[in-house]
């Protein structure tokens, strides 16, 4: 497609079930990148894709934290047993490759745990 | 910590005024990226610049970097109410990783 595109753009889901996050970034770009923003603060990053080599995962918050990415497609993050805090925007964004280039924002899934 | 860090947190100026956002960061990096968000969702990259260089223009918006001081700032002129947004500053760390670093951000409110 034409931009990044994130599916569901809103979730609310209760405290303790498993939610999934999809992103599919722009036909092309190598590196894909998954980003947590609270209200009012910064990006926060998660985890990054490049290409098929192995991905960056140092930003994950918790072992509850996972993410996929099936070569340079579709990627997934995953959160099992959420929790209150995990409750934030969670942006993907993707690049023709990692270093030296802009990033393509989704426009995000807001997450609410309650 | 932070790798950028934009100062200052918030900023309300008149439209036609001049708006500065500056950005400080702790390693030496690649390149350092602008970007704008508005309403909290997608953020749109402004402009990109490398290591190597010191100014850059793209139609209303100037940044520079002097990495000497470890900073960055964006001005843009003639502001609008539609540059109503949040500016972050964003770091791609020289430290073999690709891992960009974003700033907790400028919030810029432009008086009709």
């Amino acid at each position: 497609g034409a931009g990044v595109s994130q599916s569901p753009s809103n979730k609310v889901t209760e405290k303790g079930k498993d939610v999934e996050l999809r992103c599919d970034p722009i036909s092309g770009h190598t590196a894909l990148y998954w980003y947590r923003q609270r209200l009012g603060q910064g990006l926060e990053f998660l985890i990054y894709f490049q290409g098929n080599s192995a991905p960056d995962k140092s930003g994950l918050p918790s072992d509850r934290f996972s993410a996929e990415r099936t070569g340079e497609s579709v990627s997934t993050l995953t959160i099992q047993r959420t929790q209150q805090e995990d409750s934030a925007v969670y942006l993907c964004a993707s690049s023709p490759r990692t270093g030296g280039y802009g990033y393509t924002f989704g426009s995000g899934t807001r997450l609410t745990v309650v | 910590s932070q790798q950028g860090e934009e100062d200052p947190q918030a900023l309300s100026i008149q439209e036609g005024e001049n708006a500065t956002m500056n950005c400080s960061y702790k390693t030496s990096i690649n390149n350092l990226q602008w970007y704008r968000q508005n309403s909290g969702r997608g953020l749109v990259h402004l402009i990109l610049i490398r290591s190597n260089e010191r100014e850059k223009h793209s139609g209303r918006l100037r940044v520079t970097l002097d990495t000497s001081k470890k900073s960055s700032s964006l001005l843009i002129t003639a502001s609008r109410a539609a540059d109503t947004a949040s500016y972050f500053c964003a770091t791609d760390p020289n430290t073999g990783g690709f891992k960009t670093i974003f700033g907790a951000g400028t919030r810029l409110f432009v008086k009709a």
